[in-house]
C-alpha cells in the first residue's frame, strides 16, 4: 500500500504571501491518480486539483499543482483570506484511495 | 446538479453495527461514469477512505476496514449504504459520502455535508 506524507504539517503565512505545500508518495505514481482537496472547518472537503495539475470548477488560477513520480506540489501564488484551510492530497491505486495527513495553512 | 445527503443514527452503542445511507439526487446512481464512496474523519484528524461501490454492486474496501465494512447499493431508491460492524470508540467520526469519477482521473468531486456518528453506551 502506498503511503502519502505531506509537509509541512502547518504553514503559517500572511495574506498575499505564497504557499508551497508538498505531498510525497512512498513509491512512484502516475500524476493522473493524484488529487488535492481543500477543507474548511465544519465543511466537507472540496476537490481542488485532479490529475496533479488540473483545477476543479470554482478555483481561481492562483492555485496550481505540479509534480511527478513521488513528489507533488500545491502552490497558492498569493494567499487570500478564504484560502486559509487544510489541504489534503489523495492518491488512487490498487482499487483504493489514500489520503495524506494534511497541511494546515493558517494565519501568521 | 448532483447532490449527496447522508442519513442515519447519530449514536451507536459499542459492539453494534453502524448503518448509514447516502441518497443521490439530481442524477442516477446507475451511471457508468462514477463510483460512490464513503470517507470518514475522526475529530481533529485527517480523512480516511472506507470504500466505494459501482452502480452494478461491485465494491472495493480499505484493507484496514474490510473485515467489518459492507457497502451496498439500492438503485430503486437511488441510494447506497454503509454498514460497519462491531463498532468501537475508534469508529466515532464524521462520515461523508462522495462521488468518485470512473475514468482517466481518480478523484471525488461531489461530497455530502457529512453526518456525525458517536459511539457510546
Amino acid at each position: 500500500e502506498i503511503v502519502l506524507t505531506q509537509s509541512p504539517v502547518t504553514l503559517s503565512l500572511s495574506p498575499g504571501e505564497r504557499a508551497t505545500l508538498s505531498c510525497r508518495a512512498s513509491q512512484s505514481v502516475s500524476s493522473t491518480y493524484l488529487a488535492w482537496y481543500q477543507q474548511k472547518p465544519g465543511q466537507a472537503p472540496r476537490l481542488l486539483l485532479y490529475g496533479a495539475s488540473n483545477r476543479a470548477t470554482g478555483f481561481p488560477d492562483r492555485f496550481s499543482g505540479s509534480g511527478s513520480g513521488t513528489d507533488f506540489t500545491l502552490t497558492i501564488s498569493r494567499l487570500e483570506p478564504e484560502d486559509f484551510a487544510v489541504y489534503y492530497c489523495q492518491l488512487f491505486g490498487s482499487s483504493l484511495f489514500t489520503f495524506g495527513p494534511g497541511t494546515t495553512v493558517d494565519f501568521k | 446538479q448532483v447532490q449527496l445527503q447522508e442519513s442515519g443514527p447519530g449514536l451507536v452503542k459499542p459492539s453494534q453495527t453502524l448503518s448509514l445511507t447516502c441518497t443521490v439526487s439530481g442524477g442516477s446512481i446507475r451511471t457508468t461514469s462514477y463510483y460512490w464512496s464513503w470517507i470518514r474523519q475522526s475529530a481533529g484528524k485527517g480523512l480516511e477512505w472506507i470504500g466505494r461501490i459501482y452502480g452494478s454492486g461491485n465494491a472495493d474496501y480499505s484493507p484496514s476496514l474490510k473485515s467489518r465494512v459492507t457497502i451496498s447499493v439500492d438503485t430503486s431508491k437511488n441510494h447506497f449504504s454503509l454498514n460497519v460492524s462491531s463498532v468501537t470508540a475508534a469508529d466515532a467520526a464524521v462520515y461523508y459520502c462522495a462521488r468518485s469519477w470512473n475514468g482517466h482521473y481518480y478523484y471525488m468531486d461531489v461530497w455530502g455535508k457529512g453526518t456525525t456518528v458517536t459511539v457510546s453506551s
